[in-house]
């Protein structure tokens, strides 16, 4: 149980084009999903938060109108990167928690992440 | 603010060998502690976790035993494989706020 996915994996697109990444709970509803980046070998940067039905929370330094959020539903979250650049490109990592009663309500299942690439 | 602090990789060890990854951290009250794992290409894996002091999280022969009295969650493995061979992310996370504070991770190589 538990499992998170991100769709796509791998995504190349043009500079200046939008790319929406979608984060899916499979088999558990979550209330919050968490969009991270990572670059190279580092640690994972919290980008946003967001909650089921509202408007998401960033960290102080993300762009909120280039990186939006939208979490319509207790399984479904996505992240749309607009007028992408080639400083977007990283590998980008979404995770959910689960609605409280259910399953790990206290723990963050990840996605297996969507590299984008941006030329 | 909260924060977790990692031992610096890489490490390096033969199969077979002990392994332990050192975890500290600072937190107001008691967060709940995790271990992630990120195999190349991948997102995070939960590898254990505990939620109070004392508890000790425990899979595939890894085990870590949440102390609160020297504020650590180390992570140890009696026989290390090649499988191993990973990144990996001790995180902590404060009750009421659901942000994991990562350490900064510790890459795993294991030679035959």
């Amino acid at each position: 149980g538990a499992v998170v996915s991100q769709h796509p994996s791998r995504v190349i697109c043009k500079s200046g084009t939008s790319v929406k990444i979608e984060c899916r709970s499979l088999d558990f509803q979550a209330t919050t999903m968490f969009w991270y980046r990572q670059f190279p070998k580092q640690s994972l940067m919290l980008m946003a938060t967001s909650n089921e039905g509202s408007k998401a929370t960033y960290e102080q330094g993300v762009e909120k109108d280039k990186f939006l959020i939208n979490h319509a539903s207790l399984t479904l979250s996505t992240l749309t990167v607009t007028s992408a650049h080639p400083e977007d490109s990283s590998f980008y990592i979404c995770s959910a928690i689960g609605l409280a009663g259910a399953v790990g309500t206290d723990t963050q299942y990840f996605g297996p992440g969507t590299r984008l690439t941006v030329l | 603010g909260d924060s977790v602090t990692q031992m610096e990789g890489p490490v390096t060890l033969s199969e077979e060998a002990f392994l332990t990854i050192n975890c500290t951290y600072t937190a107001t009250g008691y967060p709940s502690l995790f271990w992630y794992v990120q195999y190349p290409g991948e997102g995070l894996q939960l590898l254990l976790k505990a939620t109070k002091a004392d508890d000790k999280g425990s899979n595939k022969g890894f085990e870590a035993t949440y102390r609160k009295e020297t504020t650590s969650f180390h992570l140890e493995k009696g026989s290390v494989q090649v499988s191993d061979s990973a990144v990996y992310f001790c995180a902590s996370l404060s009750g009421g706020y659901n942000k994991l504070i990562f350490g900064a991770g510790t890459r795993l190589a294991v030679h035959p």
